[in-house]
């Protein structure tokens, strides 16, 4: 089955400390990658998508992903976090055509002062 | 653009109630509607997949007859849960797809249903 996994269940750091949230899928060829956050209480936003090409992404709000196809993996990295950026991270991939996003469970990211 | 809507952002029901979720893409047309349901803390959980004009395809262990999905229009798709108990009690995620070169999916803000 086409899965996501999403390696930390709950991330602390302090201000200005790096972030590396992991993100890994199962083999599916082709596939679509995306990281959404959801801050308390409010909905999903995208933060960066990976469909062809550079690698690197380049996000919102200073976020950046990396897709590493022999790794199976799209990791989200910030170099510096602040206390805003505490929220839910979901990775989600596309496997297929047009097939609906499947979800990671989540990385909660608790950033503190 | 690419705003999706949902409508009602909150709703608290009885207990053998039904209750309808909208969905609405507010700027574009959508080929597929898809619903998601997160419980707290939780990931999203796809429910369906629905096309304008056909009917929508359910996952595994999703009820085809308690959660009625209508996808009548390119703009509207509606989520009815019908004869809700407290356990249907999640928050509720639309997503819209458009086809514009590579499919992109919009997310709309979800509705928090509590069934009491």
């Amino acid at each position: 089955a086409q899965s996501v996994s999403q390696h930390n269940h709950h991330v602390i750091l302090s201000e200005a400390a790096s972030l590396e949230l992991g993100c890994n899928y199962s083999y599916g060829g082709t596939v679509n990658l995306f990281w959404y956050v959801q801050y308390p209480g409010q909905h999903l936003q995208l933060l960066l998508k990976y469909f062809s090409g550079d690698p690197l992404v380049k996000g919102i709000k200073g976020f950046e992903a990396e897709f590493i196809k022999s790794k199976f993996s799209f990791n989200l990295r910030k170099p510096s976090v602040q206390w805003s950026d505490t929220a839910e991270y979901f990775c989600a991939v596309r496997f297929s055509g047009n097939t609906p996003l499947v979800f990671g469970k989540g990385t909660r990211l608790s950033v503190i002062a | 653009g690419a705003v999706v809507s949902q409508h009602p952002s909150r709703v608290i029901c009885k207990s053998g109630t039904s209750v309808k979720i909208e969905c609405r893409s507010l700027d574009f047309q959508a080929t597929t509607m898809f619903w998601y349901r997160q419980f707290p803390k939780q990931s999203l959980m796809l429910m369906a997949t629905s096309n304008e004009g056909s009917k929508a395809t359910y996952e595994q262990g999703v009820e085809k007859d308690k959660f009625l999905i209508n996808h009548a229009s390119l703009t509207l798709s509606t989520l009815t849960v019908t004869s809700a108990h407290p356990e249907d009690s999640s928050f509720y995620i639309c997503s819209a797809s458009v086809q514009r070169g590579l499919q992109e999916q919009f997310f709309g803000p979800g509705t928090r249903l509590t069934v009491l």
